[in-house]
């Protein structure tokens, strides 16, 4: 595998349920990222840890819980969402903070 | 604060047309500038970066020159083709700031047959 890759690629959940999104780079990379994309609005970002220290939560609400285990694997998980948290969910990597970031390809959530 | 703004709207045009995406910033210190596209179903994938002045950053026939003095790194393609159809985003990371990335809201481009 190369790059960053994100399980599962889609995912119908409940508002009751708990789930994970799991992100994992191959780049050797320091720096993670969860973002936020909706329809007709701008990239949000979520989170960010740089040397698994969590670094940046944009006021995210507390029913998304980060988690970064190693510089290589950032986890997402999730429980009692609502509807509008319905979105693409998408992890990126880079060297440092400052530098160019590689995405992978998404989790398409989806709650109903 | 470090912000990007691109034009609004869509842009809609035919096979071999010319492209142009407008992209302007502001930065507290020195950015790197960089485009991303997004093909439908997919995540963003970095198509071209400048990392100083001046410098022109290209790839896959695209094209964007990091101008200082109007601020601005405007994305250019002189044909396009349907496969080009996707979301481009401008983007800017400043080291003397918030060291993140900082993106543009994008613009759909659809490129007509």
């Amino acid at each position: 595998e190369t790059g960053v890759t994100q399980t599962p690629r889609h995912l119908v959940m409940g508002m009751t349920n708990k789930k994970s999104l799991k992100c994992e780079q191959h780049l050797g990379h320091n720096a993670m990222y969860w973002y936020k994309q909706s329809a007709k609005k701008p990239l949000e970002l979520m989170f960010v840890y740089n040397f698994k220290e969590q670094t940046e939560n944009n006021s995210v609400p507390s029913r998304f819980s980060p988690e970064c285990p190693n510089s290589s694997h950032l986890f997402l998980h999730l429980h009692t969402l609502q509807p509008e948290d319905s979105a693409l969910y998408l992890c990126a990597s880079s060297q440092e903070t400052h530098y160019e970031q590689y995405f992978g390809p998404g989790t398409r959530l989806t709650v109903t | 604060g470090n912000s990007v703004t691109q034009m609004e709207g869509p842009v809609t045009l035919s096979e071999e047309a010319f492209l142009t995406i407008n992209c302007t910033y502001t930065a507290t210190g020195y950015p790197s500038l960089f485009w991303y596209v997004q093909y439908p179903g997919e995540g963003l994938q970095l198509l071209l970066k400048a990392t100083k002045a001046d410098d022109k950053g290209s790839n896959k026939g695209f094209e964007a020159t990091y101008r200082k003095e109007t601020t601005s790194f405007h994305l250019e393609k002189g044909s396009v083709q349907v496969s080009d159809s996707a979301v481009y985003f401008c983007a800017l990371s400043d080291r003397g700031g918030n060291n993140r990335l900082a993106f543009g809201k994008g613009n759909q481009v659809v490129v007509i047959p």
